[in-house]
C-alpha cells in the first residue's frame, strides 16, 4: 500500500524549533519529488516547501524562507522539514505530500498521495 | 504570486443534484496546470483532476472539470452521499504553487 506517515508535531514555544519527518512506503521514494503543505484550524491548504527527487532543487513559500528546511534521505524512504523560529502563525496541521508524475518528464505536477498530518502547534 | 478565488464559499444542494463548482486565477495558468482535491472533515486531501480536466485515477466519471488561462470550474453530475465534502483548487504551473479557499458543499 502506498502511504506516506507524519510525525514529530506538538506544542512549541514561540521563536523554538520542530522538526518533522515523513515515511514513505509502497512506492520507489526516489523516483519522486515530495512536498510539504500545511492547513491552520479552520483554514484552507497553503503549501510550504518542495524538494526534488535528488534534493538537486528546493523551493519555499515566502513566508516560511530562511527559517524552514526540507531535506530528504532516500536511504531511509525519508521527508523531513525542521523549523526554526517558530511564530505562532505556523500552527497548523502539516502534511507531507507525494508530487505525482501525471505529466511525464515535467518536474510540475498535482499532488496524488497525501500522509495524514501532524500538528504543529506553536503557542507560549 | 497566483491567487485563486472559488465561489461560491458552500453549495448547499440535495442528492442527485448537480454542482457546479468555480476557481477563478488572478493571472492565467501556465500550461492550464490546474487541479481539484476533495477532503473531509479529519481526512487528508483527495486528488480528483489534474490538468484541468483529466480524472485522477480511480475517481468516478460523475466528477468532471473543465477551463482554461483564468476560470475552471469543477461539475459533479449527480451529487451521492460520500461527495459532500470541501472541494479546493490549486495551480501546480508556476511558483509558489497555490490552493483556493475551498468550497463546502453541504446537504441541504
Amino acid at each position: 500500500e502506498v502511504q506516506l506517515v507524519e510525525s514529530g508535531g506538538g506544542l512549541v514555544q514561540p521563536g523554538r524549533s520542530l522538526g518533522l519527518s515523513c515515511a514513505a512506503s509502497g512506492f520507489t521514494f526516489d523516483d519522486y519529488a515530495m512536498h510539504w503543505v500545511r492547513q491552520a484550524p479552520g483554514k484552507g491548504l497553503e503549501w510550504v516547501s518542495g524538494i526534488s527527487w535528488n534534493s538537486g532543487s528546493i523551493v519555499y513559500a515566502d513566508s516560511v524562507k530562511g527559517r524552514f528546511t526540507i531535506s530528504r534521505d532516500n536511504a531511509k524512504n525519508s521527508l523531513y522539514l525542521q523549523m526554526n523560529s517558530l511564530i505562532v502563525e505556523d500552527t497548523a496541521l502539516y502534511y507531507c505530500a507525494r508530487r505525482s508524475m501525471v505529466h511525464g518528464s515535467d518536474t510540475r505536477g498535482p499532488f496524488d498521495i497525501w500522509g495524514q498530518g501532524t500538528m504543529v502547534t506553536v503557542s507560549s | 504570486e497566483i491567487v485563486l478565488t472559488q465561489s461560491p464559499g458552500t453549495l448547499s444542494l440535495s442528492p442527485g443534484e448537480r454542482a457546479t463548482l468555480s476557481c477563478r486565477a488572478s493571472q492565467s495558468v501556465s500550461s492550464s496546470y490546474l487541479a481539484w482535491y476533495q477532503q473531509k472533515p479529519g481526512q487528508a486531501p483527495r486528488l480528483l483532476i489534474y490538468g484541468a480536466s483529466s480524472r485522477a485515477t480511480g475517481i468516478p466519471d460523475r466528477f468532471s472539470g473543465s477551463g482554461s488561462g483564468t476560470d475552471f470550474t469543477l461539475t459533479i453530475s449527480r451529487l451521492e452521499p460520500e461527495d459532500f465534502a470541501v472541494y479546493c483548487c490549486q495551480q501546480y504551473g508556476s511558483l509558489p504553487r497555490t490552493f483556493g479557499q475551498g468550497t463546502k458543499v453541504e446537504i441541504k
